[in-house]
């Protein structure tokens, strides 16, 4: 089964400052991956997703990843970050197969202060 | 963007009573949705797939007669917690497939069992 693993719980910067959010998979012969976004008593909002091609994936808000099959990574970056990215971000993997749903890691809370 | 309407966004019960939470592909139609269940401050867990027409298939722990999931048309999902008691308070979470295979995810309903 797959699996995702988000080795960081908790990641405090400073506004303006570089983050990188790393995430972890399982490998399997096909993966696919996401990042979401979820803000306080709200649902999730999908950043960006790798399911073919290029291994470098930009999404909204600035956040990109980089899809590395030989390292089982896919990290989430942003050069620079600001008050409003504060919120638990999200790394999830699937094999896309039909009616396969998606498997989440266990978070990281981004905390950005002035 | 395709939509995926939750409701409620919130309820709160008393300790014995049922709550139906209802899931909604509004622009398009869903053949198979999925229920998450939220703890605070942790990742989301699959709890069941849903399949329009079939019965739901539910993840390993997760009690099918206290957990009722019916998935009566190609746009509605509905979960219905029985008996429901405090343990059961929760942010609740359903995502519904899209006909290219992406998942799109609803707003969450927040459950708190007095």
């Amino acid at each position: 089964a797959q699996s995702v693993t988000q080795l960081d719980s908790q990641v405090p910067v400073f506004e303006e400052a570089p983050v990188e959010l790393r995430c972890n998979y399982s490998s399997s012969v096909s993966v696919y991956l996401f990042w979401y976004v979820q803000y306080p008593n709200q649902g999730l909002q999908l950043l960006l997703k790798y399911l073919s091609g290029s291994t470098l994936v930009k999404g909204i808000n600035g956040f990109e990843a980089e899809f590395n099959k030989s390292q089982t990574s896919f990290h989430l970056r942003k050069p620079s970050v600001h008050i409003s990215d504060t919120a638990e971000y999200f790394c999830a993997v699937t094999d896309n197969q039909a009616g396969t749903a998606l498997i989440f890691g266990k978070g990281t809370t981004l905390s950005v202060s002035s | 963007g395709a939509v995926v309407s939750q409701h409620p966004s919130r309820v709160i019960c008393k300790s014995g009573t049922s709550v139906k939470i209802e899931c909604r592909s509004l622009d398009f139609q869903a053949t198979t949705m999925f229920w998450y269940r939220q703890f605070p401050k942790q990742s989301l867990m699959l709890m069941a797939t849903s399949n329009e027409g079939s019965k739901a298939t539910y993840e390993q722990g997760v009690e099918k007669d206290k957990f009722l999931i019916n998935h009566a048309s190609l746009t509605l999902s509905t979960l219905t917690v029985t008996s429901a008691h405090p343990e059961d308070s929760s942010f609740y979470i359903c995502s519904a497939r899209g006909h290219t295979g992406e998942l799109f995810f609803g707003e969450g309903s927040r459950l708190t069992v007095l």
